[in-house]
């Protein structure tokens, strides 16, 4: 069993939708968690970091923790054609070990 | 302020060469790490490297090498190239070899193709 999974897509919506994208996790060790975004021939860019269950609002971008269920989530809000790209979660452990979702890909279809 | 480095931004090389990939961290960043990305795998960790020393090392074989200097600037060597090694190899700096650093900032990558 890998120790982030993440479902790989893809994911389509329309302009304006709601978008949930979700990991799992096993670890129990991961105390960090992020949402890449990463747009193809780029490096992922970090879109948010926390590291605390609950929410996190950025803009149009919630990230969401539950320790408990070991699980975490982002959503996009008002999604835009510019929000297509891959996105990938990321677990880190007090050692400074990250560990990586192999990325959601999402498409918004103007 | 200027993002993460790297270069060069594509190679082409063969079978049996090697290869050295360059990155320049942000200022002020010391903790720098290497990865790999390929569409079957996704990142893979490669090693990670503070203030000249590795702290950590992925599951590669020893073809894969890496150094950083007192800049903080890193290089990654890749020995004796495999048909396999063709990825993109993605560098990242962070502030500090301890959480929370606040996630990494990558570059736009290398992108290395053996032939």
């Amino acid at each position: 069993q890998k120790e982030v999974e993440q479902d790989p897509g893809p994911l389509s919506v329309p302009e304006g939708a709601i978008v949930s994208l979700n990991c799992t996790y096993s670890n129990s060790a991961f105390q960090y968690f992020m949402w890449y975004r990463q747009y193809s021939r780029k490096g992922p860019e970090l879109l948010m970091y926390t590291y605390s269950s609950g929410n996190k609002e950025d803009g149009r971008f919630t990230a969401q923790v539950d320790k408990s269920s070991k699980y975490i989530s982002l959503f996009i809000r008002d999604s835009q054609p510019s929000d297509s790209a891959t996105y990938l979660c990321a677990m880190q452990n007090t050692g400074n070990q990250f560990y990586f979702g192999t990325g959601t890909s999402l498409t918004v279809i103007p | 302020k200027a993002g993460v480095t790297q270069t060069p931004r594509y190679l082409i090389k063969t079978r049996g060469q090697q290869v050295t990939l360059s990155c320049s961290p942000i200022s002020g960043h010391r903790s720098v790490s290497w990865y790999q990305q390929t569409p079957g795998q996704g990142l893979q960790f490669l090693f990670e490297y503070f203030s000249e020393t590795q702290r950590n090392k992925g599951n590669f074989p020893g073809r894969f090498s890496g150094r950083q200097f007192s800049n903080s600037r890193s290089e990654m060597n890749v020995s004796t190239l495999e048909l396999g090694d063709s990825a993109l190899y993605l560098c990242a700096s962070s502030r500090g070899p301890d959480p929370p650093n606040y996630g990494y900032t990558f570059g736009s990558g290398t992108r290395l193709t053996v032939v």
